[in-house]
C-alpha cells in the first residue's frame, strides 16, 4: 500500500541554524500538508500547499517557515532559523482530492522528532 | 471556525470491554469528522471519516462512531477491546466548502488491561 515518507526520523539541531525537513508524498497525490505536534500537545495544522503554491497557512507559519516541492517527488519544509521552540514532530499529510468534497482523507507519514538545543 | 473536544486524556478498559472515546466538535458549516489513531512511533493512521452520507460510520480494526448533530458529538466506541488497540486516538474536524486543513482534539490515550 503506497505510504508517505518522511526523512529523517530525528533531526537534532542547534538554534539559530536552518533545518530541511523531507516528504515524499504518495505518487498520484495533489495536496499537500505540514503539521506539527508539541510534546503533550496537540496535532497543529501549518500549511497546506497545492497547485505549487501555498492554499492555506497558519499564524504558526510565520516568516521563519517555507515549503517546496523542488522535484515534483518531494515536499519540503524549511525552518530558516531554528527555534528551541520549533522543537516537535512535524507530519506531512498528503491527499489526492480535497477532503471536503468525498470521501478522500489525508494520508500522514511516520513525522520527523526535531529537537533544538 | 471549527474545534473539537476529547474528554479524558487517559482511558483504561479491560480487554474484552467496551470501548467508547469521547469527541465533542464545534464548526459554523456542517462538518466532516475523522477519528485517527497513532501507535508508538508510527504516523497518523485514519480509523473512519463522516462526510454526511449516514450518521452511523463504520472503519478499521471494528471501530465506529455515530454522528449525533443534536448533541454536537463523534464519539468512537468498539463493542470488544483488544490488546492491539492501545495507541492514542484523535478527533479531527474539516468545515465542508471551506479550506482543507485538520483541526484535531488533544488526543485520547488508550490502554488495555489484560
Amino acid at each position: 500500500e503506497p505510504e508517505v515518507t518522511q526523512t529523517p526520523s530525528h533531526q537534532v539541531t542547534q538554534m539559530g541554524q536552518e533545518v530541511i525537513l523531507r516528504c515524499v508524498p504518495i505518487s498520484n497525490h495533489l495536496y499537500f500538508y505540514w503539521y506539527r505536534q508539541i510534546l503533550g500537545q496537540k496535532v497543529e495544522f501549518l500549511v497546506s500547499f497545492y497547485n505549487n503554491e501555498i492554499s492555506e497557512k497558519s499564524e504558526i507559519f510565520d516568516d521563519q517557515f517555507s515549503v517546496e516541492r523542488p522535484d515534483g517527488s518531494n515536499f519540503t519544509l524549511k525552518i530558516r532559523s531554528t527555534k528551541l521552540e520549533d522543537s516537535a514532530m512535524y507530519f506531512c499529510a498528503s491527499s489526492e482530492t480535497r477532503i471536503t468534497t468525498g470521501t478522500d482523507t489525508q494520508y500522514f507519514g511516520p513525522g520527523t522528532r526535531l529537537t533544538v538545543l | 471556525a471549527q474545534s473539537v473536544t476529547q474528554l479524558g486524556s487517559h482511558v483504561s478498559v479491560s480487554e474484552g470491554a467496551l470501548v467508547l472515546l469521547r469527541c465533542n466538535y464545534s464548526s459554523s458549516v456542517p462538518p466532516y469528522l475523522f477519528w485517527y489513531v497513532q501507535y508508538p512511533n508510527q504516523g497518523l493512521q485514519l480509523l473512519l471519516k463522516y462526510t454526511s452520507a449516514a450518521t452511523l460510520v463504520k472503519g478499521i480494526n471494528g471501530f465506529e462512531a455515530e454522528f449525533k448533530k443534536s448533541e454536537t458529538s463523534f464519539h468512537l466506541t468498539k463493542p470488544s477491546a483488544h490488546m492491539s488497540d492501545a495507541a492514542e486516538y484523535f478527533c479531527a474536524v474539516a468545515a465542508s466548502g471551506g479550506n482543507e486543513k485538520l483541526t484535531f482534539g488533544t488526543g485520547t490515550r488508550l490502554t488495555i488491561i489484560p
